[in-house]
């Protein structure tokens, strides 16, 4: 079993969608969760950022953090075409020297 | 500010050989990873540095080596080269806070074919 699992995709939604995607992982120890966009041939960008359960929101982006139930999601809300990317979570343990990513879901947005 | 910068852009290779990829991180920041990224997959930890010292390692074969230098770029080595080696290679560097657990920032990558 991966320590973390996202469902590869792929996802294609209209233009102004809502959408979400999501990540499972079993380590109890993780207690630091990103989200990354990747576009096609360059390195990831860094989304989101959040240590505790609970939202973050960063325009039209939102992190949840469900710890109890080992879930976090990515919520985009206005969906652009831009916004088709792939889009990776990650999650690391206090100290940790590394990150451990999810398969990433591969998003397009359809003008 | 510049971000991380890779080089080369592009690497072919043939199995057997050796390459050596290169990494400058952001300005500030101490700390280097590295990364592999199979076609379809997420990153997979190789090693990460700090001060010069290796911090982590993940599960790679001694094929795999890293170094940083004193100014905090760094070299990843990677010999005897087999087909299963093609990947897109990612360095990251973060600031390494005393909490230890600290955000990576990416950079554009390498990409390695091995023929």
């Amino acid at each position: 079993q991966k320590e973390v699992e996202q469902d590869p995709g792929p996802l294609s939604v209209p233009e102004g969608a809502i959408v979400s995607l999501n990540c499972t992982y079993s380590n109890s120890a993780f207690q630091y969760f990103m989200w990354y966009r990747q576009y096609s041939r360059k390195g990831p960008e860094l989304l989101m950022y959040t240590y505790s359960s609970g939202n973050k929101e960063d325009g039209r982006f939102t992190a949840q953090v469900d710890k109890s139930s080992k879930y976090i999601s990515l919520f985009i809300r206005d969906s652009q075409p831009s916004d088709s990317a792939t889009y990776l979570c990650a999650m690391s343990s206090q100290g940790a020297q590394k990150l451990v990513f999810g398969q990433g879901t591969r998003l397009t947005i359809n003008p | 500010d510049a971000g991380v910068t890779q080089s080369p852009t592009h690497l072919i290779k043939t199995r057997g050989q050796h390459v050596t990829l290169r990494c400058s991180p952001i300005s500030g920041h101490k700390s280097v990873s590295w990364y592999q990224q199979v076609l379809g997959q997420g990153p997979q930890f190789i090693f990460q540095y700090y001060e010069k010292e290796e911090r982590g390692r993940g599960n790679f074969p001694d094929r795999f080596s890293a170094r940083q230098f004193p100014n905090y770029s760094s070299e990843l080595n990677v010999n005897a080269l087999l087909l299963g080696d093609s990947a897109l290679y990612l360095c990251a560097s973060s600031l390494l806070t005393a909490g230890g657990t600290d955000t990576q920032y990416f950079g554009p990558g390498t990409r390695l074919t091995v023929l």
